[in-house]
């Protein structure tokens, strides 16, 4: 089946840390590959995505990219602001189906 | 942003009534979903839509039932609310399956 795991939270930075969040994804066919970010009281908005093995999904400095040999999608930050503390979560999309699997959510928190 | 919009915003509910929520796009995107957000289980697929009157059941359905009548709008009915109801319902929607999810801002629910 399909599934998302990844990084329990929660994770507390200082501001201009650099910053890992790990995922990692079993999927059936050719999945496509996301991460979402969560601010308070708001819903989810894309923060980037992969499509296929290799791909590297960036935006905002945000950079994560599609291992397939790892089943890995693991989101970066060289250095992280206090308006970068959200709800992060992985996810994927299988191609063969009608539906979304998300990861638990990571935490973050930026300490000036 | 994508047109998404989730309503009611909050609802407070006893035990034992029913309870719909509505989500209405005006974006055209034939998949639309119904999740639910819980602390520790990120979210969860209740029901999902790949067209008007075409629905299909997701891990956490019991409970609850869906309805599209038209394109553009998705209810989530709860028949009969319990308190494990409680939750944060978030709708989204999807032009194809593999391609990215936009999501509405949610609606708090809570059953006492």
């Amino acid at each position: 089946g399909n599934s998302v795991t990844q990084m329990e939270g929660p994770v507390t930075l200082s501001e201009e840390a650099f910053l890992t969040i790990n995922c990692t994804y079993t999927a059936t066919g050719y999945p496509s590959l996301f991460w979402y970010v969560q601010y308070p009281g708001e819903g989810l908005q894309l923060l980037l995505k992969a499509t296929k093995a290799d791909d590297k999904g960036s935006n905002k400095g945000f950079e994560a990219t599609y291992r397939k040999e790892t089943t890995s999608f693991h989101l970066e930050k060289g250095s992280v602001q206090v308006s970068d503390s959200a709800v992060y979560f992985c996810a994927l999309s299988d191609s063969t189906g009608n539906q979304f699997y998300f990861g638990t959510g990571t935490s973050l928190t930026v300490i000036p | 942003d994508a047109g998404i919009t989730q309503s009611p915003r909050h609802k407070v509910t006893e035990t034992g009534t029913p309870v719909t929520l509505r989500c209405h796009q005006t974006e055209n995107h034939r998949y639309m979903y119904w999740y639910r957000q819980d602390p520790g289980h990120g979210l969860r697929l209740i029901h999902y839509s790949y067209g008007v009157k075409d629905t299909d059941k997701g891990e956490v359905s019991d409970g609850y039932s869906v309805s599209r009548s038209k394109t553009e709008d998705f209810l989530l009915t709860l028949e009969s609310a319990t308190s494990s109801q409680t939750s944060v319902y978030f709708c989204a929607i999807s032009s194809l399956p593999s391609t990215e999810a936009f999501f509405g801002q949610g609606t708090r629910l809570t059953v006492v």
